[in-house]
């Protein structure tokens, strides 16, 4: 799977938006891009995922650049629960993989009151 | 709304011990994964299941480890000879799709493998 680079940390307040970016700059032509969330304790949870357009969903909006080499998350209001770590993860379409997510270090959000 | 479960949610065992950690995945689902995170460190993919049989593994998924779907509904992780360094996080997942278009998988809350 091609690599992703993501900022270790990032801080927000709450009731702002947050946007955390992702690069992925060897990205192919029939990757997806999945973002998932790890809130404390808890086992990962999908977020959204996209392929090149833009996407929205209940809990945020992927925003994917024209070049697909980059791919922001936003928060559109961040509260206190959104503080995870947040995972960029690229996924091949076909191929034998059968799911197989692979997760880096991912960006830790710390959301302040 | 469904979810996954697993129990217990932490095992403490001796080393060389045999450990099984259980999973209900979400009913409807076909694919079925573990995970485990070593603490302080990334979620690393261990196996995938599907249609009775391993689908793909990981290097870390060595003969002291196997799964097994024994009815239609648990999925078991067994660790045969505990390590020290098997202790971590041990998550569970489920999809019920593979395709890049809608693969969203439900993780469940994990089991804590602390080997002594």
């Amino acid at each position: 799977d091609a690599k992703t680079t993501q900022p270790n940390s990032m801080e927000s307040n709450e009731e702002e938006p947050v946007h955390l970016p992702c690069n992925h700059s060897t990205i192919s032509g029939t990757d997806y891009i999945h973002w998932y969330r790890q809130l404390p304790s808890q086992g990962p949870e999908y977020v959204i995922h996209g392929l090149t357009s833009n996407v929205n969903n209940r809990m945020a909006s992927l925003a994917i650049a024209e070049d697909r080499k980059s791919s922001t998350l936003i928060l559109h209001r961040a509260t206190l629960r959104d503080a995870a770590v947040y995972y960029c993860i690229l996924r091949r379409a076909g191929g034998t993989s059968y799911g197989k997510l692979t997760f880096g270090q991912g960006t830790i959000l710390t959301v302040h009151p | 709304e469904p979810e996954v479960t697993q129990t217990p949610s932490h095992q403490v065992t001796q080393m060389g011990q045999e450990v099984i950690l259980r999973c209900v995945p979400i009913s409807n689902h076909l694919y079925f994964y573990w995970y485990r995170q070593i603490l302080g460190q990334k979620v690393e993919f261990l196996v995938s299941f599907y249609n009775n049989e391993i689908s793909e593994k990981s290097e870390i998924f060595d003969d002291q480890f196997s799964v097994e779907r024994p009815d239609g509904s648990n999925f078991t992780l067994k660790i045969r000879s505990t390590k020290l360094e098997d202790s971590a996080m041990y998550f569970c997942a489920s999809s019920n799709s593979v395709l890049n278009s809608y693969n969203e998988q439900f993780f469940g809350p994990g089991t804590r493998l602390t080997v002594l």
